[in-house]
């Protein structure tokens, strides 16, 4: 089945720096890859995904890149902000029915922490 | 637009006990899946509901079980609870289907077994 890495597990930045946090999938199959942040008390949030047909996509501060062919991708933080801050879950599924169904093979996550 | 509802939100039993965990999906979803998070395993999938029928599920032990229901809601059920069993359960909606489509978690609920 899917094995999904992530590195680092914990990540500490200054206020307007940068953070990136990179995940490696094992399953060749996968083609929808969420970025999930997790705030203490809350269920995961989706704050943005990749399909396996694309190779970088942004929204305002955040961006996802996916590299299909070493089986990784990353997520960009630019100009962090300290509400920012919780864990980060990558995530890699594929649409290949059976054994795939709602299914989402998560990495072990980063605790991001920007301090003011 | 509601989110996804989860009910309740904390639990406490006795090992032994049997517990029931309800999931209300966004309007329109049809897919309802279930996972569990725990600091030592992360987020491991349990299973997955679409249209009433169960389509994949994960690796754990048959005492956890789940169904759902004509209007989408769901609910998972575990048995003879363990101490192991401690852990935050979320349900996650999506659209369904074969392509693979945004899922929205809810709160979760957090289980203890003492």
């Amino acid at each position: 089945g899917e094995n999904v890495e992530q590195h680092p597990s914990t990540l500490s930045v200054q206020e307007g720096d940068s953070a990136v946090i990179k995940c490696t999938y094992s399953d060749s199959a996968s083609n929808y890859f969420p970025w999930y942040k997790q705030e203490l008390g809350k269920g995961p949030q989706l704050i943005i995904d990749i399909r396996s047909n694309v190779g970088e996509k942004k929204d305002q501060r955040i961006a996802v890149t996916l590299n299909k062919t070493a089986k990784h991708f990353s997520l960009h933080i630019t100009e962090t902000q300290p509400e920012d801050s919780a864990v980060y879950f990558c995530a890699a599924s594929s649409n290949a029915g059976g054994t795939s169904y709602g299914k989402l093979t998560f990495g072990q996550g980063t605790i991001l922490t920007v301090h003011p | 637009k509601a989110g996804v509802t989860q009910t309740p939100r904390y639990l406490i039993k006795t090992r032994g006990q049997q517990v029931t965990l309800s999931c209300s999906p966004i309007s329109g979803h049809r897919s309802v899946s279930w996972y569990q998070q725990t600091p030592g395993q992360g987020l491991q999938f349990l299973f997955e509901y679409f249209s009433e029928t169960q389509r994949n599920k994960g690796n754990f032990p048959g005492r956890f079980s789940g169904r759902q229901f004509s209007n989408s809601r769901s609910e998972m059920n575990v048995s003879t609870l363990e101490l192991g069993d401690s852990a935050l359960y979320l349900c996650a909606s999506s659209l369904g289907g074969r392509m693979n489509t945004e899922a929205f978690f809810g709160q979760g609920t957090r289980l203890t077994v003492v």
